[in-house]
């Protein structure tokens, strides 16, 4: 069985700083990593994904992640936020790149302060 | 091209009733699946559907049905409706060989 921690639930920030959101997870498979965000009343939308390669990988809006075998994380980055990027921000793992079955951590809250 | 569309966006049902949720997926995509969002429990997956057929199903109570038609639009039916089933359903579909799902608004359903 898969699961995913996100380990803070809530991250303030300053405008124009940069900020770090956190994921491990745990899996007894290869697993396929994604980070997605949602705005308030809306659906979700992918930021970037993980299927193999390069460990460091860039998403939309300026956002990247690095996936770290060893340690089982793959943590969410961006050097510099702004007021627009305040969203919940999940993780998300799969057994399979096609598949539908994700499981998601309990999101991270990002406020994003001017 | 148009984004995956769920209706209705809203909706309020009593205890012990039933409802069906209607998914339209992104023109093309033959893979759809079914995610319930609540406080408590966060994201968790329902459902999957490709060309009519369920590929998999989440741990949830048998209350909680699916299918999926010719043209792909799916529903979704929870009889019996507890107040626990009080949620944000989302839907998502998926094309071939692609890795992203693309998520609809949702479903806000409140269960008095």
């Amino acid at each position: 069985a898969q699961s995913v921690t996100q380990l803070d639930s809530q991250v303030p920030v300053f405008e124009e700083a940069p900020v770090e959101l956190r994921c491990n997870y745990s899996s007894s498979v290869s697993v396929y990593l994604f980070w997605y965000v949602q705005y308030p009343n809306q659906g979700l939308q992918l930021l970037l994904k993980y299927l193999s390669g390069s460990t460091l990988v860039k998403g939309i809006n300026g956002f990247e992640a690095e996936f770290n075998k060893s340690q089982t994380s793959f943590h969410l980055r961006k050097p510099s936020v702004h007021i627009s990027d305040t969203a919940e921000y999940f993780c998300a793992v799969s057994e399979s790149h096609a598949g539908n079955m994700l499981t998601f951590g309990g999101g991270t809250r990002l406020m994003v302060k001017p | 091209k148009a984004g995956v569309t769920q209706t209705p966006r809203y909706l309020i049902k009593t205890r012990g009733q039933q409802v069906t949720l209607s998914c339209s997926p992104i023109s093309g995509h033959r893979s759809v699946s079914w995610y319930q969002q609540t406080p408590g429990q966060g994201l968790q997956f329902l459902f999957e559907y490709f060309s009519e057929t369920q590929r998999n199903k989440g741990n949830f109570p048998g209350r909680f049905s699916g299918r999926q038609f010719s043209n792909s639009r799916s529903e979704m039916n929870v009889s019996t409706l507890e107040l626990g089933d009080s949620a944000l359903y989302l839907c998502a579909s998926r094309g071939q060989g692609t890795g992203e799902l693309f998520f609809g608004e949702g479903s806000r359903l409140t269960v008095l």
